[in-house]
């Protein structure tokens, strides 16, 4: 198994209060990427990193910011959680750009997190 | 607007039979496609890739068809088993990307014994 650890795994949170969820790889991966899964939307793609200190906006990048200081790190910050944030998020690494080529995306386990 | 779409949000099929979900695409600059794998509590696992050169690629049991003039990708699972019951997701890419890795909404296979 590919070395990416979410923490935490799970939480819960009140509304308007900041949360930072982080990745750690292991595998010296150049791309990171932030994802969220909710019924009926698939997994959408919040922000994704092409390197340290390198992000760029996915889809649904509003209420989020990030930030990779290491290679091995990649937060994703909730400024001010909202109920719409609710959802299970995942982190996910890559050697190449999109998974391209032999160099598939790897996810991790996942954080489930409430906001109440 | 939804660039990878799966319009069949589950599949139910029997067992030793044939599988096959479907993904539909928009942007005609992805060239890269991607079937995921998900169980319940687990992150996606990567299952097979095809790039645009080629219209067909297979893994033991897993076969993924591109057809680019409609813009269609099909996953074939044969045979089908109990354990391929899991939620499937289409991906793709384009090189221009820096790595924008997009996903369908999912397909939910049950494969009955």
């Amino acid at each position: 198994d590919a070395g990416i650890t979410q923490s935490p795994r799970h939480k819960v949170t009140e509304t308007g209060t900041p949360v930072t969820l982080r990745c750690h790889q292991t595998e010296n991966h150049r791309y990171m990427y932030w994802y969220r899964q909710d019924p009926g939307h698939g997994l959408r793609l919040i922000h994704y990193s092409y390197g340290v200190k390198d992000t760029d906006k996915g889809e649904v990048s509003d209420g989020y910011s990030v930030s990779r200081s290491k290679t091995e790190d990649f937060l994703l910050t909730l400024e001010s959680a909202t109920s719409s944030q609710t959802s299970v998020y995942f982190c996910a690494i890559s050697a190449g750009a999109g998974g391209r080529g032999n160099t598939e995306a790897f996810f991790g386990q996942g954080t489930r997190l409430t906001v109440v | 607007d939804q660039q990878v779409k799966q319009n069949s949000p589950s599949l139910s099929v029997q067992e030793g039979r044939i599988s096959i979900l479907n993904c539909d695409y928009t942007n005609s600059m992805f060239d890269y496609f991607l079937w995921y794998k998900k169980y319940p509590a687990e992150g996606p696992t990567f299952l097979i890739s095809i790039s645009s050169i080629k219209d067909k690629n297979e893994d033991g049991r897993f076969t993924v068809f591109l057809n680019k003039s409609a813009k269609h990708l099909s996953l074939h699972i044969v045979p089908s088993q109990p354990g391929d019951s899991a939620v499937y997701f289409c991906a793709a890419s384009y090189g221009g990307s820096q790595g924008n890795l997009i996903f369908g909404k999912g397909t939910k296979l049950s494969v009955k014994p």
